[in-house]
């Protein structure tokens, strides 16, 4: 077990161009989930999966964003045409059973927009 | 709209003396809720959880108090240590997958 892995840890784009991050859950979780958190603030969901199946969605994940996770194990996140608004850390969290524990996040993906 | 909210930034405490942090919310069909602690350049660690059936969980040195008709939960850590110095983060979940954090506290254990 070697935790929720993120990558890449830091990106630095310019407005406008497409990134992706890829998160690698703990393997035998079947649920992931992304959160994105700015300065000041505490996270805030953006979606959910179980296995390969994207379950709920947050209003905040405008039709800029998509996420999947094809085969249910990594997941990606990808923004296009990001825009400075943008800027955060992207963050992947899993779980086998989310009401018995809370999930166990990776250390996070920091979005810079220039 | 912020569902969970933790109204004080920041919390100074002496190492050996208890660190309580505090959590309001708004929203009554929150039914689990969580403490996440955050050290800089890391992802939140899950720390302690409650369910709304309960009132008091005790883990060590950790203790989270529900009071749902005053919509308020605290942290308590006794004795505060150092190494506890960081961002601490309440969170609620309701009947959906989401949770809702506040905006954290961030805890300093001075010796």
């Amino acid at each position: 077990d070697t935790g929720v892995s993120q990558d890449p840890r830091h990106k630095i784009t310019k407005r406008g161009q497409n990134v992706t991050f890829r998160c690698d859950p703990i393997s035998e979780h079947n649920r992931l989930y992304w959160y994105r958190q700015t300065l000041g603030q505490g996270p805030e969901f953006l979606t959910y999966f179980q296995n390969e199946a994207q379950l709920e969605k947050s209003r905040l994940l405008s039709d800029r964003f998509s996420a999947e996770r094809p085969k249910g194990s990594f997941s990606t996140l990808e923004i296009q045409r990001t825009e400075q608004g943008d800027s955060a850390m992207y963050l992947c969290a899993s779980s086998l059973a989310p009401r018995k524990s809370g999930y166990t996040f990776g250390s996070g993906t920091r979005l810079t927009v220039v | 709209d912020q569902q969970v909210k933790q109204n004080s930034p920041s919390l100074s405490v002496q190492e050996g003396r208890i660190s309580i942090l505090n959590c309001d919310y708004t929203n009554s069909m929150f039914d689990y809720f969580l403490w996440y602690k955050k050290y800089p350049a890391e992802g939140p660690t899950f720390l302690i959880s409650i369910s709304s059936i309960k009132d008091k969980n005790e883990d060590g040195r950790f203790t989270v108090f529900l009071n749902k008709s005053a919509k308020h939960l605290s942290l308590h850590i006794v004795p505060s240590q150092p190494g506890d110095s960081a961002v601490y983060f309440c969170a609620a979940r309701g009947s959906g997958y989401a949770l809702n954090f506040g905006k954290g506290t961030s805890l300093l254990v001075t010796p």
